[in-house]
């Protein structure tokens, strides 16, 4: 198994605080991803990064900002939560040379419950 | 914008038997790739199988097969020999080359499977 751990697993906060997610590779992968993953949406973008302090938006940035300042590591803040953020969030890897076909790997996941 | 349609929310099958989960996808790229994933109830996802668009043969993984129709942009996912431990929520997955972005990856909404014994 790839080797991508996230943390916290398992978060519940309320309303209007701010909460960071982290994820942690051991791979030395080129790119990140965060991921959001909603009933009946399948998984959705959020942000990505292609290296260090490199990084954009994806199809649902809105409320979210990432950081990446080392490799290894690429953090997810929410601001300000709101409920419509309460969700599973996944973070993914994957390394460049093999081109399109590379495959994606995920991290087990956080759960964000926002109350 | 690239999208990943799975029409069929929930199937069911019988143990040994088989089943097809449907996808389908709009893109205005010609060289892409497409995926299904596998989600467990541990809600890890594990990639089943992989086609690159340029291939005309189906890929193949044991008792998994895909039927790709490029010109439909149609993925079906074909599962021979059921079996309990197919159970789970599958995802097709779009991917196309973006230099900033690696292969960044589109997903349908998903398709539980459920398998009776």
């Amino acid at each position: 198994d790839a080797g991508i751990t996230q943390s916290p697993r398992h978060k519940v906060t309320e309303t209007g605080t701010p909460v960071t997610l982290r994820c942690h590779q051991t791979e030395n992968h080129r790119y990140m991803y965060w991921y959001r993953q909603d009933p009946g949406h399948g998984l959705r973008l959020i942000h990505y990064s292609y290296g260090v302090k490199d990084t954009d938006k994806g199809e649902v940035s809105d409320g979210y900002s990432v950081s990446r300042s080392k490799t290894e590591d690429f953090l997810l803040t929410l601001e300000s939560a709101t409920s419509s953020q309460t969700s599973v969030y996944f973070c993914a890897i994957s390394d460049e040379g093999g081109g399109v076909y590379n495959e994606q790997f995920f991290g087990p996941g956080t759960r964000l419950t926002v109350l | 914008a690239q999208t990943v349609t799975q029409s069929q929310p929930e199937m069911s099958v019988q143990e040994a038997e088989t089943v097809t989960l449907s996808c389908t996808y709009d893109t205005s790229e010609s060289d892409y790739y497409l995926f299904w994933y596998k989600q467990p109830p541990s809600r890890q996802m594990i990639l089943v199988i992989r086609q690159e668009a340029y291939k005309q043969q189906n890929a193949t993984e044991n008792r998994f097969s895909v039927n790709f129709q490029k010109a439909a942009k149609s993925f079906s996912l074909k599962i021979s020999d059921s079996q309990l431990g197919d159970a789970a929520m599958y995802f097709c997955a779009y991917s196309y080359m973006n230099n900033n972005a690696g292969n960044m990856l589109t997903f349908g909404g998903g398709t539980r499977l459920m398998v009776k014994p």
